[in-house]
């Protein structure tokens, strides 16, 4: 069965700095999809950024970043120039891809990260 | 273009009532999932719909809980009777399947059971 670990239940930084969030899965499967997500302080989840197990290259977009370790079975969310605004709690999800018929997506229990001023 | 819609944004209910919660997925996406969402069990999948198809129904979930899919642009999901352990936040999503399967999730109801 898949399972997704952020270790990480809080992490504060201060403003303009760069954080890394680590999260660890695991799988039977050798393709999969790895999602991060943010949820604000409204309660609304919205989509950043996604990796394909097959594509050795980190995905990046805006001023996040991943850092992919396949042998490690780990994704890490790295955001550069922190905003006040990106105070949020962050998941991590994966979904297998050979073999599975489904869109479902298995979330982490997500990490709270503060921004100081 | 429209992204996932809720209704109500939030909810209250005596116990033993029985609540609709509605979602419309974003136009096109044919994958549609409803969560409930709590600070210890976190996210949580209730129901998985393909194009009006029930992929999965959460097993803990069904005795009272039951969504349908009425056409590929409405979905509701019915609890009956609500108890206080029910309080909690619903979430819809939806994606598309054959894509790239990153779901996009609605703004939640927030369903308080007294």
């Amino acid at each position: 069965a898949q399972k997704v670990t952020q270790t990480q239940t809080s992490i504060s930084v201060m403003e303009k700095t760069t954080v890394t969030m680590d999260c660890v899965y695991e799988t039977q499967d050798s393709s999969y999809f790895l999602f991060w997500y943010k949820q604000t302080a409204s309660g609304e989840i919205v989509f950043l950024i996604r990796q394909d197990s097959y594509k050795k290259e980190n995905a990046t977009v805006g001023h996040y970043s991943l850092n992919f370790q396949k042998p490690k079975s780990s994704i890490g969310l790295i955001i550069t120039a922190t905003q006040i605004e990106d105070s949020a709690v962050y998941f991590c999800a994966m979904r297998e891809y050979t073999g599975a018929n489904t869109g479902k997506l298995t979330f982490g229990h997500g990490t709270i990260l503060r921004v100081h001023p | 273009d429209a992204g996932v819609t809720q209704t109500p944004r939030h909810e209250v209910a005596e116990k033993g009532q029985t609540i609709i919660l509605k979602c419309e997925p974003v136009s096109g996406h044919n994958d549609l999932f409803w969560y409930r969402q709590t600070k210890i069990q976190g996210l949580e999948l209730l129901s998985y719909f393909r194009s009006k198809s029930l992929m999965e129904d959460g097993g803990a979930f069904k005795d009272r809980f039951k969504a349908e899919m009425l056409n590929s642009s409405f979905s509701t999901l019915k609890i009956q009777p609500t108890e206080p352990k029910d309080s909690a936040v619903y979430l819809c999503a939806s994606s598309f399947w054959g894509s790239s399967y990153e779901q996009y999730f609605g703004p939640g109801t927030r369903l308080t059971v007294l």
